[in-house]
């Protein structure tokens, strides 16, 4: 149980445009996921919160216009990187915080996605 | 603020070797602590956590971790290292009051020699 995916897996786009990454936890609910960037050889830097039915929470330093958070069901979550560019290119990982007092406060990632902005 | 602590940047060990990795954390209370793997490219795994209770932690893969509060340590051991073990770990915490976030520490890589 408490799979998360994450569709592209890799996108190759050209600056200027906007990039759509879902993440979706496919065997429970989620109303709290989690969206991070991590750059090569590098942790995971937490980009924002995403909670389920209203806006997003940024962490210092993220630009919320640029990376468009939406939550709008509890098993999808959505970031938009919008009119990338070769400095957005990296790996980004989603995660959902599952539920219930069997799993409390643990967090199941999905496998990634490679953004490379040419 | 919380913040964790992973001393070593890479570790080497040969196939069938035990092995340990360090985590050390800084947080007034007691945390949540976590451990995770992740392979080239991919995302991270659960391998265990530490919510309260026992502080010897079982996980899946044949690893164990102890939490240690006099050492604000989370170290994670396995007794018999598989050359498929080689990866990236990560230790994170999280806190009684901001569960929802995870402090990550920079990872150990691991490589193992046949």
């Amino acid at each position: 149980g408490a799979v998360v995916s994450q569709h592209p897996s890799r996108v190759i786009c050209k600056s200027g445009t906007s990039v759509k990454i879902e993440c979706r936890s496919l065997d429970f609910q989620a109303t709290t996921m989690f969206w991070y960037r991590q750059f090569p050889k590098q942790s995971l830097m937490l980009m924002a919160t995403s909670n389920e039915g209203s806006k997003a929470t940024y962490e210092q330093g993220v630009e919320k216009d640029k990376f468009l958070i939406n939550h709008a069901s509890l098993t999808l979550s959505t970031l938009t990187v919008t009119s990338a560019h070769p400095e957005d290119s990296s790996f980004y990982i989603c995660s959902a915080l599952c539920p219930g007092l069997i799993d409390q406060e643990t967090q199941y990632f999905g496998p990634g996605t490679r953004l490379l902005v040419l | 603020a919380q913040s964790v602590t992973q001393p070593d940047i890479h570790i080497t060990v040969s196939e069938g070797a035990s092995l340990e990795l360090r985590c050390n954390y800084s947080y007034g209370a007691t945390p949540y602590l976590f451990w995770y793997v992740q392979s080239p490219g991919q995302g991270l795994q659960l391998l265990l956590k530490y919510f309260s209770g026992d502080t010897l932690v079982q996980g899946i893969k044949g690893f164990e971790a102890e939490f240690k509060r006099s050492q604000s340590s989370f170290n994670l051991r396995k007794p018999s290292v598989h050359w498929s073990d080689a990866a990236e770990y990560f230790c994170a915490v999280g806190t009684v009051y901001n569960t929802d976030k995870l402090i990550f520490g920079t990872g150990t890589r691991l490589q193992v020699f046949p």
